[in-house]
């Protein structure tokens, strides 16, 4: 969705080194998250977001943290890569809306390789 | 953590064959969605389902909820090339309304 973008786009870093991956959007939406993707397991959620003062750990957050800049910004960080963090890393939205249950709205994705 | 299982994994079929993917809880669920995940692409909504023993269409796909709310079905009729990609459910846990839990995905190939 041309309303969530994701960067960089492709990264390749190595064993130990800090990496952010950004995720900004145009949609006016409260809620952001962020997700990994490997094969075999569909998508797992790292962290979510409600709103700018609002941090939530995911299923897998262990080796990951976050930071909401702005409603519109949400960025993810890998302290100290290593390799089993290589995946495909989805930024989401969703918005508030009339009901807790709202679409979300992805990203085009980062594809990380950590050697 | 809660688990969603979807089978099956992957599906491969003639183009005009039909599909269909299963998503199964062991707990009640507040409602489900279904993703479409082209190769190469990003997940996108197709659709929610809320209530118990509900059905959906979209053109020659059809979503049904269990009616217990622990199970759901994506069937395609009349595949077509452009069908080909990863479903994914999504689901609310009754009492999470905060955040969903993904399927596995069901991957389907379609050929000519």
């Amino acid at each position: 969705d041309a309303d969530v973008t994701q960067t960089p786009r492709n990264r390749i870093t190595k064993t130990g080194k800090r990496i952010m991956l950004e995720c900004s959007q145009t949609k006016g939406h409260d809620r952001m998250y962020w997700y990994r993707q490997d094969p075999g397991l569909g998508l797992r959620l790292i962290y979510y977001s409600f709103d700018v003062k609002d941090i939530n750990k995911g299923e897998i957050s262990d080796g990951y943290s976050v930071s909401r800049q702005a409603q519109a910004k949400f960025s993810l960080s890998l302290e100290s890569a290593i390799p089993n963090q290589t995946a495909l890393y989805f930024c989401a939205t969703s918005d508030m809306g009339t009901g807790p249950y709202n679409e979300q709205f992805f990203g085009p994705g980062t594809r990380l390789t950590v050697l | 953590g809660q688990q969603v299982m979807q089978i099956p994994q992957y599906q491969h079929v003639q183009e005009g064959e039909d599909f269909t993917t299963y998503c199964n809880s062991s707990t009640t669920l507040s409602n489900i969605q279904w993703y479409k995940q082209r190769p190469g692409g990003h997940p996108v909504f197709l659709i929610q389902l809320v209530k118990s023993g509900e059905v959906k269409k979209q053109k020659r796909l059809t979503f049904q909820f269990g009616e217990a709310k622990k199970n759901s079905s994506l069937h395609i009729t009349a595949t077509q090339t452009t069908d080909v990609g990863t479903y994914f459910c999504a689901v609310h846990h009754t009492g999470t309304a905060s955040k969903l839990t993904f399927g596995t995905g069901t991957r389907l190939q379609v050929t000519l």
